[in-house]
């Protein structure tokens, strides 16, 4: 149980592109999900919190109107990359957070930008 | 803010040695800590779970302890095998909110 998939695994785009990335929550239902961003050998940076049917939180730093969260269903939250450039490349990973005290972490989804 | 540390950022050990993993953290107000195991392009698994009222947990080959007032975790994994070669991540969730706050990770490689 407490399975998170993303979707994709691994997407390579083109500059200027918009991007969009799954995070569903397979078997349970997550009133919150958590996106983060790790680029190599760095730890993982959350990007915002993201709530069920109202809008995400973003941490500071991180442009909203570039990486929109969209949290339209207890299972499903999507993170969209908007006019991707290079520096965009990283590792991005959901992870969802069920009425108990835990989260559980998708697979992550490399992004490429070139 | 908190900041979370781990030290060191590599290791390499030959099968068999028990392995020592430090993570440090600037704020002693925690929830809980958790450490995760992370494959190279993978995901995180969830290792063990320390709530703040707890001072360590174990499971199997691996206990990991909490001193909450010197803000100080240690995962420690005992006979070492190459399968445990990965990095390992450290995380605190602060006492206010679910948010989880990450160190870099310790990458290990045990050599057989």
């Amino acid at each position: 149980g407490a399975v998170v998939s993303q979707h994709p695994s691994w997407v390579i785009c083109k500059s200027g592109t918009s991007v969009k990335i799954e995070c569903r929550s397979l078997d349970f239902q997550a009133t919150t999900m958590f996106w983060y961003r790790q680029f190599p050998k760095q730890s993982l940076m959350l990007m915002a919190t993201s709530n069920e049917g109202s809008k995400a939180t973003y941490e500071q730093g991180v442009e909203k109107d570039k990486f929109l969260i969209n949290h339209a269903s207890l299972t499903l939250s999507t993170l969209t990359v908007t006019s991707a450039h290079p520096e965009d490349s990283s590792f991005y990973i959901c992870s969802a957070r069920p009425v108990v005290d835990t989260q559980y972490f998708g697979p992550g989804t490399r992004l490429t930008v070139l | 803010k908190q900041e979370v540390t781990q030290i060191p950022a590599a290791l390499s050990v030959p099968e068999g040695e028990n392995l020592v993993l430090n993570c440090s953290f600037t704020d002693s107000a925690i929830y809980n800590l958790q450490w995760f195991r992370q494959d190279p392009g993978k995901g995180l698994t969830s290792l063990l779970l320390i709530q703040s009222s707890q001072r360590e947990q174990t499971s199997g080959r691996l206990n990991a302890s909490l001193d909450k007032s010197s803000g100080r975790s240690t995962l420690y994994i005992a006979a070492s095998q190459p399968g445990d070669s990965a990095t390992y991540l450290c995380a605190v969730r602060g006492s206010n909110d679910y948010k989880l706050s990450f160190g870099a990770g310790t990458t290990v490689t045990v050599r057989a």
